[in-house]
């Protein structure tokens, strides 16, 4: 099992650029979430979804959009990239409690 | 709002001896706890969890204790090893069922 995987692994925009990361798991969970991580600073959750064809709003919402069309992947969207932007972004799966991350994506906004 | 804090922000230590990392939650209604690692560049990897019907759980050379009371917990790690190395990161279960992340304690194994 290849758990959950991230792409791009890294991405560098320019403001006002859009782009989409996609998020994938094999693990059969219907919970997913994305989060982003600064430095010195904890997970902060963006959304989550708790099945196919649902989202919800989590911490940190604004600028992103979210889509979870297939049960297996989860996509965030940024339409018009800012520079507060830039961070790495993690997506989650789980069953019940315990989330397991992917990767990360390293995010550049210039 | 709910919050959880992690008491030192970097924490060294010689290599062999145990380690204990701590953390704090605000949520008394918080029932589930969870440890994660964090490698450089990598994602959290979940070492361990525990419930509020818990006060200590034992895993492989790391157990977690909470103190509801107080409302802390800790992670200790037995004989730490340079492997140990990272940043670690406590979460509790929010009212809502989403984890509240803590910003981390980095580990510093000395040889």
């Amino acid at each position: 099992n290849a758990g959950v995987t991230q792409t791009p692994k890294f991405r560098v925009l320019k403001t006002g650029q859009s782009m989409t990361l996609l998020c994938a798991q094999d693990m059969n969970h219907e919970y997913m979430y994305w989060y982003r991580q600064d430095p010195g600073m904890g997970l902060r959750l963006i959304h989550y979804s708790v099945g196919e064809g649902t989202t919800a709003k989590g911490e940190v919402p604004d600028g992103y959009n979210v889509s979870r069309l297939k049960k297996q992947n989860f996509l965030l969207g940024l339409e018009s990239a800012a520079p507060s932007q830039t961070s790495v972004y993690f997506c989650a799966s789980s069953y019940l409690e315990t989330q397991y991350f992917g990767p990360g994506t390293r995010l550049l906004v210039l | 709002g709910e919050s959880v804090g992690l008491h030192l922000p970097t924490l060294s230590v010689q290599e062999g001896d145990n380690s204990i990392i701590n953390c704090a939650y605000s949520n008394s209604a918080s029932d589930y706890f969870i440890w994660y690692k964090q490698e450089s560049g990598k994602g959290p990897q979940f070492i361990i969890d525990i419930r509020s019907n818990m006060d200590k759980r034992q895993g492989q050379r790391v157990t977690v204790l909470l103190n509801k009371t107080v409302k802390h917990l800790s992670l200790q790690i037995a004989a730490t090893q340079p492997g140990d190395s990272a940043v670690y990161f406590c979460a509790a279960r929010d009212s809502s069922y989403k984890l509240i992340f803590g910003s981390g304690t980095r580990l510093l194994v000395r040889p």
